[in-house]
């Protein structure tokens, strides 16, 4: 099966300053890669999202890059705000199938 | 957007009793629903996958027997836990998936189990 990797898994980072989270997958028919922000206590919100058919996406502040041929994909947050911090989770599935989670990055926003 | 809700959102229950989770998705039809497991300071663990109308598959080491899962319709999955110990004391998120926006799953906001 599918198996995820994502480092760092904690990062902190100034306010303002940019914060980049890398996963990788191993699974080459692996064609969706999501990422969701998870707060205390609550449900992990999708933030952002690639399919294997592009290799860039970009939503405001938050950027996803995908390379296909290296199998790695990452989340690239900038101008980050305190209200940033929280758990991210990468996931990599391919049409139909379960979802593969990396292990998280937790993720703090020093004012 | 999609909404997924999940009832209770905490539930405190003693030892060896058994309790309901409820998942819905509120404005689209989940033909299949996830239910997850996740402990403190970790990732989502996929427990099952439940299809409306069918048994659900069950991952690798989760007893079927103990987390009961029915899916009777296309917007609601129920996870029981039976005869429920202080070891299955977690964070149970269930996601759904609406085939029309091809993969994309949505999550509930979870339900805190604490089991004393």
């Amino acid at each position: 099966g599918e198996n995820v990797e994502q480092h760092p898994s904690t990062l902190s980072v100034q306010e303002g300053d940019s914060a980049v989270i890398k996963c990788t997958y191993s699974d080459s028919a692996s064609n969706y890669f999501p990422w969701y922000k998870q707060e205390l206590g609550k449900g992990p919100q999708l933030i952002i999202d690639i399919r294997s058919n592009v290799g860039e996406k970009k939503d405001q502040r938050i950027a996803v890059t995908l390379n296909k041929t290296a199998k790695h994909f990452s989340l690239h947050i900038t101008e980050t705000q305190p209200e940033d911090s929280a758990v991210y989770f990468c996931a990599a599935t391919y049409t139909g199938n379960q979802f593969y989670f990396g292990t998280g990055t937790s993720l703090t926003v020093i004012p | 957007g999609a909404v997924v809700s999940q009832h209770p959102s905490w539930v405190i229950c003693k030892s060896g009793t058994s309790v309901k989770i409820e998942c819905r998705s509120l404005d689209f039809q989940a033909t299949t629903m996830f239910w997850y497991r996740q402990f403190p300071k970790q990732s989502l663990m996929l427990m099952a996958t439940s299809n409306e109308g069918s048994k659900a598959t069950y991952e690798q080491g989760v007893e079927k027997d103990k987390f009961l899962i029915n899916h009777a319709s296309l917007t609601l999955s129920t996870l029981t836990v039976t005869s429920a110990h202080p070891e299955d004391s977690s964070f149970y998120i269930c996601s759904a998936r609406d085939l029309s926006i091809y993969n994309e799953q949505f999550f509930g906001p979870g339900t805190r189990l604490t089991v004393l």
